[in-house]
């Protein structure tokens, strides 16, 4: 079955940590996101990659870092020098020519 | 100002009922725009993408006024299970791809 892959689904970190979080898709698709959502809020850009080896600060980067090696994989690491870690990360892909995003099923993060 | 904006609700409408959900966008170079829902803790899925023409799939109608920039979701005949949190989503093309940027979300509660 085609989609994407997100692990794991429920982490927990202790402060100061650095934490990787995985998100893979074998849709084949160029684009890739990583969004941060909070309680009762929307979702927030932290990086997007159009392309392998390239990737762009969404509106949120400060405190986390993406790497996109392969076309189908965008992991995310957040570090310690992000201030309120814990949230729901959001994973999503899309083709190039027509952004329809399609998301996995999320990684829930609790630094304590 | 928010480059997407949204009345979060919540909408608490009876079945049957027709429902409007409004969002407006800041910057006038956004080229596509979607509808998504997202239900409790889960990921948001593509309810539709929206046309410049408008479109209609089933009980569900989206339109856009560029114009005006503001894109619209009407719900007719409300069903139970359209209960759930709408997403309007707008894409800008920048020099590192597609950027997709979510609103808040307006939560929809149908009653019986």
């Amino acid at each position: 079955d085609g989609g994407i892959t997100q692990s794991p689904k429920y982490l927990f970190r202790k402060e100061g940590q650095n934490v990787t979080l995985s998100c893979e898709q074998n849709l084949n698709h160029d684009a890739m996101y990583w969004y941060r959502q909070d309680p009762g809020q929307g979702l927030r850009l932290i990086y997007y990659s159009q392309i392998v080896n390239d990737f762009q600060k969404g509106d949120i980067a400060e405190g986390y870092s993406v790497s996109r090696e392969k076309k189908e994989s965008f992991p995310l690491t957040v570090t310690s020098a992000q201030k309120n870690p814990t949230a729901f990360y959001l994973c999503a892909s899309s083709p190039k020519t027509w952004p329809e995003a399609f998301f996995g099923q999320g990684t829930r993060l609790t630094v304590v | 100002r928010k480059e997407v904006e949204q009345d979060p609700g919540p909408f608490n409408v009876p079945e049957g009922a027709t429902v409007a959900f409004n969002c407006t966008y800041s910057n006038s170079a956004s080229q596509s725009f979607f509808w998504y829902r997202q239900d409790c803790r889960k990921e948001p899925k593509l309810l539709m993408s929206v046309y410049s023409s408008g479109n209609e799939d089933g009980r569900f109608t989206a339109q856009l006024n560029r114009a005006s920039q503001y894109i619209s979701l009407l719900i007719r005949d409300s069903k139970l299970s359209d209960s759930a949190t709408y997403l309007c989503v707008v894409n800008r093309v920048t020099g590192g791809g597609n950027k997709l940027t979510f609103g808040t979300g307006t939560q929809l509660k149908v009653e019986l």
